[in-house]
């Protein structure tokens, strides 16, 4: 069975930083793009990062505009484990954080072409002084 | 604010059949790259209920279809049931994002 367990979220004042977790198990973790989705109270789920199975160079790695320079995605097939390291936080980034397993139509395929077959319970980020 | 457009709410009794129509442009949905969509239970993990198009993942019951036109999407619900009830969202990619991008959601409301 596929699972996808996040930790790490928490309360945090503006300008922090903050390092989420995500544990996978049930499949061949390092074969598999991973993604983070996050939503903020009372508002829709809001794409936030992705990253290929394959980290060979930076070309794989892709952030949604409004945390470009500020997060960083990262993982550790090792460890089965999904990171996103986020910084400069601000009220904006309170939100319910997802981890989620990308599906492609093929291997290798474009990444545009990802959806997302499963997904955590979520952890909480609340930004706030 | 997202570039894709749903109604916030849709709602129909029980085995009734509701649709949730998900507008998009000419650099997402018309561009054009698939539309997925999700459903989502408060405080619980969202669900992938159609992916491509119209492809239904194993598990996911054929009440659900989904369907694709130039740049719009939907997805309809037929034989409504309680546990339908629920938030759902569709997800495209944006070439002038260079990313994912998620619609307004919709709640769907069993009477």
């Amino acid at each position: 069975e596929v699972q996808l367990v996040e930790s790490g979220g928490g309360l945090v004042k503006p300008g922090g930083s903050l390092r989420l977790s995500c544990a996978a198990s049930g499949f061949a973790f390092s074969s598999y793009g991973m993604n983070w989705v996050r939503q903020a109270p009372g508002k829709g789920l809001e794409w936030v990062s992705s990253i290929r199975s394959s980290t060979s160079s930076s070309g794989y790695i892709y952030y949604a505009d409004s945390v470009k320079g500020r997060f960083t995605i990262s993982r550790d097939n090792a460890k089965s484990s999904l990171y996103l390291e986020m910084n400069s936080l601000s009220a904006e980034d309170t939100a319910v954080y997802y981890c989620a397993r990308a599906h492609e139509p093929y291997s290798g395929s474009y990444y545009a072409l990802w959806n997302f077959d499963y997904w955590g319970q979520g952890t909480l980020v609340t930004v706030s002084s | 604010q997202s570039v894709l457009t749903q109604p916030p709410s849709v709602s129909g009794a029980p085995g009734q059949r509701v649709t949730i129509s998900c507008t998009g442009s000419s650099s997402n949905i018309g561009a054009p790259y698939d539309v997925h969509w999700y459903q989502h239970l408060p405080g619980a993990a969202p669900k992938l209920l159609i992916h491509y198009n119209s492809n239904r993942p194993s598990g996911v019951p054929d009440r659900f279809s989904g369907s694709k036109s130039g740049t719009s999407a939907s997805l309809a619900i037929t034989g409504l049931q309680a546990e339908d009830e629920a938030d759902y969202y569709c997800q495209s990619y944006d070439i002038s994002l260079s990313g994912f991008v998620f619609g307004t959601g919709t709640k769907v409301t069993v009477l």
